[in-house]
């Protein structure tokens, strides 16, 4: 069975610069999560869309921004990276319950990044 | 806000052994909880979903169960192998319309051969 695609699984930069994640969920799921576990860290909800619209934001920092787009995948945009965004971003995706779903959510495999 | 804690934050036990773990949330107006599995530098392998209107959920070796009222869902692992050990954890969904997550602090469980 198709599961939550993220790209890429490493990543290596430099303070200051920019990185984009992206997360391709599973097919027919319209909606999409993104969380941030630091080390040793519970996973913290950043943001979340459904139907390309943000429906919920958490503890995203100004520098981070996201989209969904028209094929339902998205991607997060880190700029201005700091020491402290060293972590495992994980994407999720799941069906809405008021639409038959059940509301269980499906993790991507997370992408390491690693801020040098 | 719903905060979720669980309990011990980590465990050692001999292969073989039944084992508990426990979740705990704070606001009861559930409308379901996850089980995870998360290996050191790994991704989030989902265990059990129970709904809220479910006292438990089974698959092999494993049973969850869930006393929404009490805000509490326990982990049962039976005949517990070296392969189970990971950090467990439980992550509930509060909001119906925008079914986030939100997780608990996790149980490293290391299974001692």
């Amino acid at each position: 069975a198709a599961g939550v695609i993220q790209s890429p699984r490493h990543l290596i930069k430099e303070k200051r610069e920019t990185a984009t994640l992206k997360c391709y969920p599973i097919p027919r799921h319209d909606t999409v999560y993104w969380y941030q576990q630091g080390p040793g860290q519970d996973p913290q909800f950043l943001i979340s869309f459904y139907e390309k619209m943000q429906s919920d934001k958490g503890s995203i920092p100004d520098r981070f921004s996201a989209q969904q787009f028209s094929d339902y995948h998205s991607e997060l945009n880190m700029s201005s990276l700091e020491l402290g965004d060293s972590a495992l971003y994980f994407c999720a995706s799941s069906r809405p319950l008021a639409f038959s779903g059940t509301g269980e959510l499906f993790f991507g495999e997370g992408s390491r990044l690693t801020v040098l | 806000k719903q905060e979720v804690t669980q309990i011990p934050a980590a465990l050692s036990v001999p292969e073989g052994e039944n084992l508990v773990l426990n979740c705990s949330f704070t606001d009861s107006a559930i409308y379901n909880l996850q089980w995870f599995r998360q290996d050191p530098g790994k991704g989030l392998t989902s265990l059990l979903l129970i709904q809220s209107s479910q006292r438990e959920q089974t698959s092999g070796r494993l049973n969850a169960s869930l006393d929404k009222s009490s805000g509490r869902s326990t982990l049962y692992i039976a005949a517990s192998q070296p392969g189970d050990s990971a950090t467990y954890l439980c992550a509930v969904v509060s909001n119906f319309g925008n079914e986030k997550l939100t997780f608990g602090t996790g149980t490293r469980l290391t299974i001692i051969p």
